[in-house]
């Protein structure tokens, strides 16, 4: 079974800063997809980034990377210059196949991150 | 263009009572997902539908849980005889094919009494 592992249950930042927030997998699938999505207080689940195992780049969506590191099953994401508005809780999430086709997303417990002035 | 809506925002219901929860995905998605967030952890899967049909229910806890998709667009959550466990925010989620991005809505908080 998949496992996504997030170990800091809360993070701080300063406006401005950048921020890593971390995520290992546990999969035996050779072809694998990683996500990250952003959850505000308002409930809703926002996309912010993906990344595919056989990519060769990490992946960057404007001040969002991911550090993706294969051999040690770790996606972080990094936050560039950090908002106010980027004060939210972070879910990483890694995609499985199912049987009837399509898949299904494997989440963590998530990271909840507050940027102060 | 318009995102993927649920309805309603908010539901409290007594113990033993039914309900039914109300998605529209994003026009055109074919697939569709249900997720159940319990406080202080990740959503976790309960069923996906491509078009009309129930792919894989395999995260549905028990037989009090059941969704249908009659004509491949709007989804219905129905749970019977709710228990106090049944309590979450359930999220649902639509994508393009079976294998793309999900993009999500904004959820149902279910409180039951």
């Amino acid at each position: 079974a998949q496992k996504i592992t997030q170990t800091q249950p809360g993070m701080f930042v300063q406006e401005k800063e950048a921020v890593t927030l971390d995520c290992t997998y546990d999969t035996s699938d050779p072809s694998y997809g990683l996500f990250w999505y952003k959850q505000p207080s308002s409930g809703e689940m926002i996309f912010l980034i993906y990344q595919g195992s056989y990519d060769q780049q990490n992946a960057t969506e404007g001040r969002y990377s991911l550090n993706f590191q294969k051999a040690r099953k770790s996606a972080n994401l990094v936050i560039s210059a950090s908002q106010l508005g980027d004060s939210a809780m972070y879910f990483c999430a890694m995609r499985e196949n199912l049987m009837g086709g399509g898949n299904k997303l494997t989440f963590g417990t998530g990271t909840q991150l507050k940027v102060e002035l | 263009g318009a995102g993927v809506s649920q309805t309603p925002s908010n539901k409290v219901t007594e113990k033993g009572k039914y309900v039914e929860l109300r998605c529209d995905p994003i026009s055109g998605h074919t697939a569709l997902y249900w997720y159940r967030q319990s406080l202080g952890q990740g959503p976790e899967f309960l069923i996906y539908f491509q078009g009309t049909g129930a792919a894989d229910d395999s995260g549905l806890p028990n037989d009090r849980f059941f969704a249908v998709r009659p004509e491949g667009s709007v989804s219905t959550l129905k749970i019977q005889r709710t228990e106090r466990g049944d309590s979450a925010v359930y999220l649902c989620a639509s994508s393009p094919g079976q294998t793309d991005t999900q993009y999500f809505g904004p959820g149902t908080r279910l409180t039951v009494l």
